[in-house]
Formats: structure tokens, C-alpha cells, sequence
């Protein structure tokens, strides 16, 4: 099973500003990760797929790069609806998995 | 617009059984592969299983091998998941999402409570 850490498990910080979120996989995914938004009470949302492809809908603030073990999602300057928590996953092998999430939070 | 409406959650004892439905509307759902995904009440996300679109293949978190089985009845537009021998680790919000690089788009899950 691949095993995804998030880092850091919570980002304080404030509108504005830049968010640089990390997923650290325990073994190449290629470029199969992607990254979900989810707010309290809601369901997730797609926010990048296979690592850099915006999903339709998201805002060009959000962006993501990376390939093999190290991604990473950049808010360029957060908004107050950014304010969340954010999963990656993979979609490279089975079983799918997630990490454990970073929570952005307002400083 | 893409919709999923889950349904069938509840509060169930220890080693019972339930089944949940995903009602899919919006899509061409036999065009798409299909999955489970389970949030622990405070918890973060957890995959649970994956059909294709045919139905032929089915995919299995090692967590509810052999206890859940997941189904699609395409005619319906309809994905279910039977789940048995459940336990108190099994109390969740269960979604079901969309597959399309990645998860697209999610119903607003169902909750199962495992308790006596």
C-alpha cells in the first residue's frame, strides 16, 4: 500500500497570503495524485488531478506540481472561502489512499 | 448537472447488516467507473471500493474485504453497496463519487452508526 504524508497538518495563516501545501508518497505514483478541498459539513471537491491539471471550476490560484514521491499544492493568496482542509491522493495503484490532510486555518 | 443522492444509511448492531444506494443522475453512468468513500466522524477520508463501468471489475479497501460488496445496476443508474458483519470501526459518512482522474464529483454521503 502507498503511504501519503501531508505536511504540515495545520497552516495558519492569513488572507493574502501564500499556502504551500506538501504530499510525500512512499513510492512513485507518476503524476496520479490528486488533491481535494473539503469545507465542514461538505462533501470534498476536485481540485487538481494528475498532480498539475486543474479540475474545471477551480480558480487559477490553485495550482499543483510535482511527479514520483513529492507534490505540492500552492494557493497563490488565500481567500476566506480557502480556509479548509486539504487531502491528496493517488490513483496510481491499488488500494487508492489518501493522506491524512493539512488543515488551513486562519492566523 | 451531475447529481448522487446516497441513501440506506442508519444505526445498526454489531455483526448486522446494511445497503447502501447512490441514485445517479446528470451523466451517462454506465460511461464511468464508480466508488465508496468512508469518513470517520472527525476522521479523515478512506476509500472503500471501486467498480468499473462494465461492472466487471470490483476493488476492495483490505478493511472490508470479504464483508462489503459493491454493485452497479447500470439499466437504473443506480451503485449500491451491501455491507455485512459490520463493526463499530465501520461507523462513518459513506460516499459515494464519480470517477474521472480522480473523484469529480460526490453525493452528500450517507451515515452508518455501528452501535449496540
Amino acid at each position: 500500500e502507498i503511504v501519503l504524508t501531508q505536511s504540515p497538518a495545520t497552516l495558519s495563516l492569513s488572507p493574502g497570503e501564500r499556502a504551500t501545501l506538501s504530499c510525500r508518497a512512499s513510492q512513485s505514483v507518476s503524476s496520479y495524485l490528486v488533491w481535494y478541498q473539503q469545507k465542514p459539513g461538505q462533501a470534498p471537491r476536485l481540485l487538481i488531478y494528475d498532480a498539475s491539471n486543474r479540475a474545471t471550476g477551480i480558480p487559477a490560484r490553485f495550482s499543483g506540481s510535482g511527479s514520483g514521491t513529492d507534490f505540492t499544492l500552492t494557493i497563490s493568496s488565500l481567500e476566506p472561502e480557502d480556509f479548509a482542509v486539504y487531502y491528496c491522493q493517488q490513483r496510481s495503484n491499488w488500494p487508492k489512499t489518501f493522506g491524512q490532510g493539512t488543515k488551513v486555518e486562519i492566523k | 448537472e451531475v447529481q448522487l443522492l446516497e441513501s440506506g444509511g442508519g444505526l445498526v448492531q454489531p455483526g448486522g447488516s446494511l445497503r447502501l444506494s447512490c441514485a445517479a443522475s446528470g451523466f451517462t453512468f454506465s460511461s464511468y467507473d464508480m466508488s465508496w468513500v468512508r469518513q470517520a466522524p472527525g476522521k479523515g477520508l478512506e476509500w472503500v471500493s471501486s467498480i468499473r463501468s462494465s461492472g466487471g471489475n470490483t476493488y476492495y479497501a483490505d478493511s472490508v474485504k470479504g464483508r462489503f460488496t459493491i454493485s452497479r445496476d447500470n439499466s437504473k443508474n443506480a451503485l449500491y453497496l451491501q455491507m455485512n458483519s459490520l463493526r463499530a470501526e465501520d461507523t462513518a459518512l459513506y460516499y459515494c463519487a464519480k470517477d474521472s482522474s480522480g473523484w469529480s464529483n460526490w453525493g452528500q454521503g450517507t451515515l452508518v452508526t455501528v452501535s449496540s
